[in-house]
């Protein structure tokens, strides 16, 4: 089992440009989540993606946008960068039961710099 | 909206040694899971313990244990015995459900290393 597994390791882009970012789950999990960590602080929730569909969203803006495909694997798109989107992006993988404790697995995450 | 507060952002002991960290949270729910997450230099999240809410009986894994006050919102982590290899960013979050969906809170983290 590769467990979660994240694309690119890292990746340098320029304010306003555009970024993506994928994300394969863990075999067998159905739902992913993606969290931004900024350095030195605790990763923040952004969106959760179940069933192809946006399930749950944190506190950040439309530039932020995601897909989940028909295998599970996601995306994480970035629009109109800002240095402040500088940070470590988290997915994290689980089995997708509502009102239910599954445990989530995370990847290695994705380094992106924005200058 | 819940909250999680590490108030320790660095701390340090000697290897053997038996290390406390923090954590208090604040919530309105009464289900809920806690947990440690340990972040080494690798960047890979490990879950290191989980709590339920509902359960009174403290949770223990190995040299990881908690303590956990639910009236007082308060979830420390003690670890054991510490080794070289727990050297890494420690996070205490907290998970509650909103319309059927996991979201888990991350506090700030405490930066734990073990010295030789």
């Amino acid at each position: 089992d590769a467990g979660v597994t994240q694309s690119p390791t890292h990746l340098i882009k320029t304010r306003g440009q555009q970024v993506t970012l994928r994300c394969s789950p863990k075999s067998g999990h159905d739902t992913v989540s993606w969290y931004q960590q900024a350095l030195g602080q605790g990763p923040q929730f952004i969106f959760q993606y179940y069933e192809e569909e946006e399930r749950q969203r944190g506190n950040f803006p439309d530039r932020f946008s995601g897909h989940q495909f028909p295998n599970y694997s996601s995306e994480l798109n970035v629009n109109a960068l800002l240095l402040g989107d500088s940070a470590l992006y988290l997915c994290a993988s689980s089995r997708g039961g509502e009102w239910s404790y599954n445990e989530q697995f995370f990847g290695p995450g994705t380094r992106l710099t924005v200058l | 909206a819940q909250t999680v507060t590490q108030s320790q952002p660095e701390m340090s002991v000697q290897e053997a040694e038996t290390v406390t960290l923090s954590c208090t949270y604040d919530t309105s729910e009464s289900n809920y899971y806690l947990f440690w997450y340990k972040q080494p230099p690798s960047r890979q999240m490990i879950l290191v313990i989980r709590q339920e809410a509902y359960k009174q009986q403290n949770a223990t894994e190995n040299r990881f244990s908690v303590n956990f006050q639910k009236a007082a919102k308060s979830f420390s982590l003690k670890i054991s015995d510490s080794q070289l290899g727990d050297t890494a960013m420690y996070f205490c979050a907290f998970m509650s459900w909103i319309q059927g969906a996991q979201k888990l809170v991350f506090g700030q983290g405490t930066r734990l290393t073990i010295n030789p």
